[in-house]
């Protein structure tokens, strides 16, 4: 069974369009997670949520949101995508606190 | 000076060899260290945990930390092919909710 589940795997989108992403875990974790990984593979974060609540906000534009309808699933949305926003973004989730993060398969994004 | 620092590689052991890969942190408070390795195309998957001084093994791997110096290295025994991969250090950092930090990652290449 998988853990940490995102989909799509590939989008393929222009420029100035809007798109979201899913994630969903079925681990019980309280904490999850983006991660944003560009062409040097530095990884990133961007959001965390607990419980709902956002606790974590890196210097990352307004035009991407996460939304979290229950604690198994945090989507993030992407509002007029721009070329820099080309990359591999990751979902993952952990228990509460500094614990073992566990990764999904990752959504690579092309914006053309 | 970034909050978790590694070398970039590319790092480069012929088979059987020992792989000594080394980390950074900025956060004297931190608790908690993980190593993760990243195959390409693939996402994170954690390899050890370590949260007090000294050394952790498990099979091949070897984990150490020197929280005086602020330090976490990896050493991989009898290195393989198969560890070619990128080596992520993550790092919580306590003045920030317990956010967790990633290193830019090493790259290795194991020879045959």
């Amino acid at each position: 069974d998988t853990a940490v589940s995102q989909t799509p795997k590939y989008l393929v989108t222009q420029m100035g369009n809007d798109k979201s992403i899913k994630c969903e875990q079925n681990l019980g974790h309280d904490t999850m997670y983006w991660y944003k990984q560009d062409s040097k593979k530095f990884l990133k974060i961007m959001f965390s949520y607990n419980n709902k609540e956002l606790i974590i906000n890196e210097t990352v534009p307004n035009r991407f949101s996460p939304k979290s309808p229950d604690k198994a699933h945090l989507n993030l949305h992407i509002n007029s995508l721009e070329l820099g926003d080309s990359a591999v973004y990751f979902c993952a989730s952990s228990q509460e606190g500094p614990s073992t993060q566990y990764f999904g398969p990752g959504t690579r994004l092309t914006v053309l | 000076q970034k909050e978790v620092e590694q070398n970039s590689g590319p790092l480069s052991v012929p088979e059987g060899a020992i792989a000594s890969l080394n980390c950074t942190y900025s956060d004297r408070g931190s608790q908690s260290f993980f190593w993760y390795r990243q195959y390409s195309g693939k996402s994170p998957e954690l390899i050890m945990s370590i949260y007090s001084n000294g050394d952790k093994e498990d099979g091949r791997f070897t984990a150490q930390l020197n929280k005086a110096s602020q330090y976490v290295s990896l050493l991989i025994r009898d290195s393989q092919p198969s560890d070619s991969a990128t080596y992520l250090c993550a790092v919580n950092l306590v003045h920030n909710n317990n956010d967790m930090r990633f290193g830019a990652g090493t790259r290795l290449t194991v020879k045959p």
